[in-house]
C-alpha cells in the first residue's frame, strides 16, 4: 500500500523561507495526484491552504504557494510569520473516489 | 453562514456500534458530496469516506472498508456515519467535511473547505 510522506517537523525562523513536501513511498507525485494541502492549529479544525497543486484557497496570504518540486508536492512559506506555526497535511488523490492524507509535518517559528 | 455540527460521538465497547450525524445548515446541502475524516488523539488527519450528492456512489479508505457506512438524508441536511464492529483504533475526533480535495470527481467546487468541530468517539472496555 502506497503511503504519502512527509517531513514530521520543520523549524524556520520568522521572516524565513521553508517548503515542506509531500512525497509517495513508492513513486512520483505528480500534479495528476491533484496535491492539496491543509493547515491545522491544535484543537482547531483543518483549513485548507492549496489545492490542485498551486492553487491558493480564499483568504489564504499570497506568502503560501504550492508547486512540484522534482518527485514531490511542495509548499512554500515565504516570510514566515509566527502564526504559521501549525501542522500542516497534504492530501493526495489516489484514484477511484480514494484520497490518502500525509503524516502531517510540525512547523515550528522560532 | 455555512455550519456543519457533530453529534454522536461518545464512549463504545470494542465490537460496538456508533452511529455518527453531521447537521448542515447555510448551504445548499444536496448539491454537494460530503466527507468523514478522523484523527486519533495526537495524531494525523485520516480520511474515512465521502458520498457523492445523490448519494448513489460511496468510498471508504481500506482501514474501514466493510465495517462503516455513509449515507446522507437530503431532505433533512443531513450527514450519517454507521460505524460497526468497531477496534480500539478507532479512537479518534470524526470530522465533517465538504472540502473539495476529499471529492475528485466534482472539479468545479474544489474551492469549497467547510469543516465541523468534530466529535470523540472512544472505543473502550
Amino acid at each position: 500500500q502506497t503511503v504519502v510522506t512527509q517531513e514530521p517537523s520543520f523549524s524556520v525562523s520568522p521572516g524565513g523561507t521553508v517548503t515542506l513536501t509531500c512525497g509517495l513511498s513508492s513513486g512520483s507525485v505528480s500534479t495528476s495526484y491533484y496535491p492539496s494541502w491543509y493547515q491545522q492549529t491544535p484543537g482547531q479544525a483543518p483549513r485548507m491552504l492549496i489545492y490542485t497543486t498551486n492553487t491558493r484557497s480564499s483568504g489564504v496570504p499570497d506568502r503560501f504557494s504550492g508547486s512540484i518540486l522534482g518527485n514531490k508536492a511542495a509548499l512554500t512559506i515565504t516570510g514566515a510569520q509566527a502564526d504559521d506555526e501549525s501542522d500542516y497535511y497534504c492530501v493526495l488523490y489516489m484514484g477511484s473516489g480514494i484520497v490518502v492524507f500525509g503524516g502531517g509535518t510540525k512547523l515550528t517559528v522560532l | 453562514e455555512v455550519q456543519l455540527v457533530e453529534s454522536g460521538g461518545g464512549l463504545v465497547q470494542p465490537g460496538g456500534s456508533l452511529r455518527l450525524s453531521c447537521a448542515a445548515s447555510g448551504f445548499t446541502f444536496s448539491s454537494y458530496a460530503m466527507s468523514w475524516v478522523r484523527q486519533a488523539p495526537g495524531k494525523g488527519l485520516e480520511w474515512v469516506s465521502t458520498i457523492s450528492v445523490s448519494g448513489d456512489y460511496t468510498y471508504y479508505a481500506d482501514s474501514v472498508k466493510g465495517r462503516f457506512t455513509i449515507s446522507r438524508d437530503n431532505s433533512k441536511n443531513t450527514l450519517y456515519l454507521q460505524m460497526n464492529s468497531l477496534r480500539a483504533e478507532d479512537t479518534a475526533v470524526y470530522y465533517c467535511a465538504n472540502s473539495g480535495p476529499l471529492y475528485y470527481y466534482d472539479s468545479s467546487n474544489y474551492h469549497r473547505d467547510y469543516w465541523g468541530q468534530g466529535t470523540l468517539v472512544t472505543v473502550s472496555s
